[in-house]
């Protein structure tokens, strides 16, 4: 079966500190890997994927995340944390041998101190 | 460019009254569409996901149901809500065929079951 996990309940950093955010990953076959922020109240939104290609992904909001097969991980990165980055993180991975269903991390809440 | 609805965005309702929830997706055809339910601002339960038209699969039996009437239209119900019902509902959409494509989420829907 196909899953994400995240080890970080929550994730303390400081404004202008970089951030990592981590995941990792049990697929069978190639993964397709997602990351998602959720403000309060609101749905998700994507922030980047990777399918293949070049290990380093770069996304939305100055984020980026680095895939690594030999530790099945997809470490959520950004080198100087904002406030406004506060919000509750979700990796997931797709499903391609089951109707393409997701399955999501537990998620991440990041707190950015100013 | 594609939109994704949801109605209502916040709903109270009593224990053993129905439920409607629906969401419509513009700007695209035949797309993939997901239910979940977020319990307490973290993990995402899959609920329903359909292909097509009249095309539903439940992930987790429970007391609610959903259907597609419609290509671009989705709706979650419940003959008799449950205290256990309250959540967060988002309905989610992604490209048919297409099996690198992202999860697209709408703003969600606060359901208090009282």
């Amino acid at each position: 079966a196909q899953s994400v996990a995240q080890p970080e309940d929550q994730v303390n950093v400081a404004e202008g500190n970089p951030l990592t955010v981590k995941c990792t990953y049990s697929v069978s076959g190639n993964p397709y890997l997602f990351w998602y922020v959720q403000y309060p109240n609101r749905g998700l939104q994507f922030l980047l994927k990777y399918i293949t290609g070049d290990n380093l992904v770069k996304g939305s909001y100055g984020f980026e995340a680095e895939f690594n097969k030999s530790q099945t991980s997809f470490h959520l990165k950004k080198p100087s944390a904002l406030v406004s980055d506060s919000a509750l993180y979700f990796c997931a991975v797709r499903d391609l041998t089951n109707f393409n269903k997701f399955y999501f991390g537990s998620g991440t809440k990041l707190n950015v101190k100013p | 460019s594609q939109t994704i609805h949801q109605w209502p965005a916040t709903l109270v309702q009593p224990v053993g009254s129905p439920l409607s929830l629906e969401c419509t997706v513009e700007g695209t055809s035949n797309p993939n569409l997901y239910w979940y339910r977020q319990a307490a601002g973290r993990g995402l339960q899959l609920l329903f996901y359909s292909v097509g038209i009249g095309q539903i699969s439940s992930e987790v039996p429970q007391n609610l149901s959903a259907s597609r009437p419609q290509d671009r239209q989705f709706i979650l119900s419940s003959k008799k809500l449950l205290l256990s019902d309250s959540g967060f509902y988002l309905c989610a959409w992604s490209r048919g065929g297409s099996s690198t494509d992202t999860q697209y989420f709408g703003p969600g829907t606060r359901l208090t079951v009282l």
